[in-house]
């Protein structure tokens, strides 16, 4: 079965930039969706296929994907963003869907 | 808006049945453009895709639980359903419903609240 690695926690403090990674065998032949989760809540999508935005989702939030990581970057972070963020993708090799192991990202 | 809502029991013994509902509104579940997904999360963990289903009846399950996991559509009453059989206390978690984008690697735009089931005597 597919692997998507995360780690475990980012920490950044208010202004700077966060980047979370999500590692896999060659995840750059794939799509990569992210979702941020912020505690209670359902998982909201930020980036899908890669670096596209849904609409209402900020400018700070963009994301690319080559080789064997994909990576979620937040510019000039705000105590807001502090949340979950998990990868996705579809592995064609079993149909089915795949999360990444999620990463805490913690504004300081 | 499209929104969606699950609905079931809180709580189910060891061995039985869960047995969930996902209520779609300010849409038609009949649309051929998505799919409608079943994502779990135990509590202080990741999130774990069950399976999905199409308008059509076609679903696709997650390998790791496909023997035990049966997802159905009602477009009558725009609703699809999900059933885990012999659940143990593994199987505590809550329970999404998501809207999946049909694409050759979709992703889920539109999520329900969550509810919590309980696997316990």
């Amino acid at each position: 079965s597919y692997v998507l690695p995360q780690p475990p926690s980012v920490s950044v403090a208010p202004g700077k930039t966060a980047r979370v990674t999500c590692g896999g065998h060659n995840i750059g032949s794939k799509s990569v969706h992210w979702y941020q989760q912020k505690p209670g809540q359902a998982p909201v999508l930020v980036i899908y296929y890669d670096g596209a935005r849904p609409s209402g989702i900020p400018e700070r939030f963009s994301g690319s994907n080559s080789g064997n990581t994909a990576t979620l970057t937040i510019s000039r972070v705000e105590a807001g963003d502090e949340a979950d963020y998990y990868c996705q993708v579809w592995d064609s090799s079993s149909d089915h869907y795949v999360f990444g192991t999620g990463t805490k990202v913690t504004v300081l | 808006q499209v929104q969606l809502q699950e609905s079931g029991p809180g709580l189910v013994k060891p061995s039985q049945t869960l047995s969930l509902t996902c209520t779609v509104s300010g849409g038609s579940i009949s649309s051929g453009t998505y799919y409608w997904s079943w994502i779990r999360q135990p509590a202080g963990k990741g999130l774990e895709w069950i399976g999905r289903i199409y308008t059509s009846g076609s679903t696709n399950y997650n390998p790791s639980l496909k023997s035990r996991v049966s997802i159905s559509v009602d477009t009558s009453k725009n609703q699809f359903s999900l059933k885990l059989n012999s659940v143990t206390a593994a199987d505590t978690a809550v329970y999404y419903c998501a809207r999946d984008i049909i694409a050759v690697a979709g992703y889920f735009d539109y999520w329900g609240r969550g509810t919590l089931v309980t696997v316990s005597s």
